[in-house]
């Protein structure tokens, strides 16, 4: 079965710190993985698009990592940011985007 | 703002009802996907269409349609209406159907059946 697991499911940090989620997969035939960003009752906003060759992609502050022999993911947050209080989801692609399976997300909440 | 609309932003409607929500997709984008999220089950993916043709087809059920037109923009077609099928409607749309391609998402319709 294509199943998204996120870890962990919340996580509270202070501004400043770096933090790092996490994103396994049990998905085949792999296409991508993607991370989206959403903050609460807004659309997600996509971070990175990782293909199967690459291992590591930037956005800003927003680092995402693929290990595609264990099936993991990771997205960095460097020095975080208030306005990076949101969930993050990670999504990855069946075939040649012939599906999308979603993880459950994980909530970050960034304190003052 | 992503460049896609849908309307409307809420919806309140009864058991057994039917309704229709609308997107339009950014400027040159050709791809529609629908999705929907809901408080138990998180976002899913429910149906993709490309240049009008379906395209694939995730976790719809059959009292579900959608269809993209001429003009692409797309509507989703909800019937026979349950209480669980409150949720979060949103759609997005790239330039390409297949692949790597960079999804935007609209804002959402919000629809309650009570």
């Amino acid at each position: 079965k294509n199943q998204v697991e996120q870890s962990p499911q919340s996580l509270i940090i202070l501004e400043g710190k770096n933090c790092t989620l996490q994103c396994n997969y049990t998905v085949s035939p792999f296409s991508n993985l993607r991370w989206y960003k959403q903050d609460t009752g807004r659309g997600p906003v996509s971070l990175t698009i990782m293909t199967f060759s690459e291992n590591t992609k930037s956005n800003g502050r927003y680092t995402a990592t693929l290990d595609a022999d264990t099936k993991q993911s990771s997205l960095h947050i460097t020095a975080s940011q208030l306005s990076d209080s949101a969930s993050y989801i990670c999504v990855v692609s069946v075939g040649y985007g012939q599906n999308f399976v979603f993880g459950p997300g994980t909530r970050l909440s960034v304190l003052p | 703002d992503s460049g896609v609309t849908q309307t409307p932003k809420h919806l309140i409607t009864a058991t057994g009802q039917r309704v229709t929500l609308r997107c339009s997709p950014r400027s040159g984008d050709l791809s529609v996907y629908w999705y929907q999220q809901s408080l138990d089950q998180g976002l899913q993916f429910l149906i993709q269409y490309y240049n009008g043709e379906e395209r694939a087809k995730g976790n719809i059920l059959e009292r579900f349609s959608a269809q993209q037109f001429p003009d692409l923009h797309s509507e989703l077609n909800l019937s026979s209406l349950e209480l669980g099928d409150s949720a979060l409607y949103f759609c997005a749309s790239s330039v390409a159907g297949q692949g790597a391609s960079e999804q935007y998402f609209g804002p959402g319709t919000r629809l309650t059946v009570t």
